[in-house]
């Protein structure tokens, strides 16, 4: 399975935009992109996740670069309320068996006042 | 509609005891993952189930198994505790399985002394 890396931490203004990257070089064809937040203490909220298209939801927008090999999720007016640890992750959809799957350590996000 | 339920919520074990943990999905979720997050690692993938199936694995040792039933509700079961076990475990259920869309529980904190 595909490996992510993010930046350990990042810090945004409020009512800016955050624009949080993730590298997975080695995704297969099958493999879609995930992205997840963690607000403390509470368990992972599923944000989007996309294959190969840009993808939009009432809470963010995912860019998948036309190789693959990258992605950037962007909150487009960032609150408070979006200070969490935010996850990429690369999975397929159908899961065989015998699937591992990586979520690593994320991203801290810190949106400042 | 309800979310995903984890019971209980906080447990303290001593060491070489096994524990149980219970999991109830969202109704009409059949896929129900389990996770073990500590702040070293990270959120660390245990297994799937679906359909009373395990059909996806981690790397973690035999001493994790677990089980689900017919109305999708899973347990896992840690047995011989370790130190390191202590840890908060996350489970989450799917409709289409894995991580689309996945909806975890808040956890259960396991401390092991």
């Amino acid at each position: 399975d595909a490996k992510t890396t993010q930046p350990p931490s990042m810090d945004c203004a409020e009512g800016r935009a955050a624009n949080l990257p993730c590298n997975h070089s080695t995704i297969s064809g099958n493999e879609y992109v995930y992205w997840y937040r963690q607000i403390h203490s509470q368990g992972p909220q599923y944000i989007i996740h996309g294959l190969k298209n840009n993808e939009t939801n009432e809470m963010a927008s995912l860019i998948i670069t036309e190789d693959r090999k990258s992605s950037t999720l962007i909150l487009p007016h960032a609150t408070l309320r979006d200070t969490a640890v935010y996850y990429c992750i690369v999975s397929p959809v159908n899961a065989g068996n015998n699937r591992k799957l990586i979520w690593g350590l994320g991203t801290s996000l810190a949106v400042n006042p | 509609k309800a979310g995903v339920t984890q019971t209980p919520r906080y447990l303290i074990k001593t060491r070489g005891q096994q524990v149980t943990l219970s999991c109830s999905p969202i109704s009409g979720h059949r896929s129900v993952s389990w996770y073990q997050q500590t702040p070293g690692q990270g959120l660390q993938f245990l297994f799937e189930y679906f359909s009373e199936t395990q059909r996806n694995k981690g790397n973690f040792p035999g001493r994790f198994s677990g089980r689900q039933f017919s109305n999708s509700r899973s347990e896992m079961n840690v047995s011989t505790l370790e130190l390191g076990d202590s840890a908060l475990y996350l489970c989450a259920s799917s409709l289409t399985g894995l991580i689309t869309e996945a909806f975890f529980g808040q956890g259960t904190r396991l401390t092991v002394v």
